[in-house]
């Protein structure tokens, strides 16, 4: 039962283009939404993450961009850098009332920046 | 160190045997997750621990898996008469609470099962 969905599975793009990676989740007591950042042989590292009471979120180059009644949310990469290659995780966690513990990873999207 | 540490960092088995996987959490974190990562499968929930309560096992896939987390600290995750199946990254996480926010992760141990 794949609760959150990860599109797409691997992502090439030129350096200083943007980079798109969409998911959606089932559960509506979903309510933290956190991307994580894996490079090769390494474990996955926080990047950014959303609450759904706002519609974007942005720090630096990555924005979250929100959609609740879709049931969407996606993370912008702008000015892509061969150094943002890695696999980006999306991720869903219940609130208080569903038990705030078990954290949903997508399935991952190998993200390839060239020069 | 300050990060998550896992042991080993790899390890070759042959079906049948059994493996112990160790990891230790950032100190004064009270919550513990382990992950597995398969190719092409993202990361799979196994067992979470947070303080003294029951660990969530919901997501361990048969009985040949176990967990447990010794003192709040350091754990343990068992796979008996290890399959190829098996074979996967497996991941340690820790965080500071139990609301799931900013998980630390270690940098797994590659199981590889012959």
């Amino acid at each position: 039962q794949q609760q959150v969905k990860q599109s797409p599975q691997s992502l090439i793009v030129q350096k200083g283009g943007i980079s798109i990676i969409n998911c959606a989740y089932e559960n509506t007591a979903f309510d933290y939404f956190p991307w994580y950042q894996q490079f090769p042989g390494k474990g996955p590292a926080l990047l950014i993450a959303i609450r759904p009471d706002v519609s974007e979120k942005k720090e630096g180059r990555f924005t979250i961009s929100f959609n609740k009644s879709a049931k969407q949310f996606s993370l912008h990469i702008m000015d892509s850098q061969p150094g943002d290659s890695a696999t980006y995780f999306c991720a869903s966690r219940p609130g208080a009332t569903a038990g705030y513990q078990k954290v949903t990873f997508g399935i991952g999207t190998k993200l390839q920046v060239i020069p | 160190g300050a990060g998550v540490s896992q042991s080993p960092s790899n390890k070759v088995t042959e079906k049948g045997k059994d493996v112990e996987l160790r990891c230790d959490p950032i100190s004064g974190h009270t919550a513990l997750y382990w992950y597995r990562q398969s190719l092409g499968q993202g990361l799979e929930f196994l067992i979470y621990f947070q303080g003294n309560s029951a660990p969530d096992k919901s997501g361990l896939p048969s009985d040949r898996f176990s967990a447990e987390r010794t003192g709040g600290s350091v754990s343990t995750l068992t796979i008996q008469r290890t399959q190829q199946e098996d074979s996967a990254v497996y991941l340690c996480a820790s965080s500071r609470g139990s609301q799931g926010e900013k998980l630390f992760f270690g940098s797994g141990t590659q199981l590889s099962v012959l």
